[in-house]
């Protein structure tokens, strides 16, 4: 079982929609990552959190330490939001580097 | 100028080869860590590098050697390259190491996509 659970694996939406991509995690973490991998292979860097909430945009990030689970929402999904979404953690205490979910494949349909 | 620059992005070599992905950084970063993207998508932690000195090594086999002729470079080299080493290898790089809960930010290259036929 992997460490870093990602829920739905797929997502299709429809353009305006809002749309939440749940992130669970096993072990305890320093911090949290979400990253975006487009079509194209690129992957950027869009959330790192520890607690709280952050929000850039229309996206916003959440994290539960207490229940090891974070969330990635999109408000008004575009188009251009599709992509593989990908949620990654420290391990507390363990080595460097970070441990990945399998990501989910969200496409928004104009 | 972009900030995680790898070369080549494509690479197509026969099994028992040798090559090198180079990767460079200009953001000054102190930690810089080589990731492989397997064929379903699952991206792993192959090394990460610290003012030049290793600080993790995953189960990977030792035909993959890092090496880092100063900070702002972490090249990965293959010996012996095997069918099941096709992968996509990303490089990336954070101003400090991870593991000490300061969790910095990490900024990716763009890719190699490695093929062994």
């Amino acid at each position: 079982k992997n460490e870093v659970e990602q829920s739905p694996q797929n997502l299709t939406a429809q353009e305006g929609e809002f749309i939440t991509i749940n992130c669970s995690y096993s072990v305890g973490i320093s911090a949290l990552h979400w990253l975006q991998q487009h079509p194209g292979g690129g992957i950027v860097s869009l959330f790192m959190l520890s607690s709280g909430k952050k929000k850039h945009g229309r996206l916003i990030a959440t994290i539960n330490i207490q229940e090891k689970h974070s969330s990635l929402h999109i408000t008004a999904s575009h188009p251009r939001d599709s992509a593989v979404y990908i949620c990654a953690v420290i391990i507390r205490g363990g080595a460097d580097g970070l441990t990945f979910g399998k990501g989910t494949h969200l496409i928004i349909q104009p | 100028d972009t900030a995680v620059s790898q070369t080549p992005k494509y690479l197509v070599t026969q099994m028992g080869n040798d090559k090198s992905i180079k990767c460079e950084q200009n953001l000054g970063h102190d930690t810089m860590y080589w990731y492989k993207q397997d064929s379903k998508k699952f991206l792993k932690i192959m090394f990460s590098y610290n003012n030049k000195e290793l600080i993790i090594n995953e189960t990977v086999p030792n035909r993959f050697s890092p090496k880092s002729p100063d900070k702002a470079h972490l090249n990965l080299h293959i010996n012996s390259l095997e069918l099941g080493d096709s992968a996509v290898y990303f490089c990336a790089s954070s101003k400090e190491g991870l593991a000490g809960g300061r969790g910095n930010i990490q900024y990716f290259g763009a890719g190699t996509r490695l093929s062994v036929l």
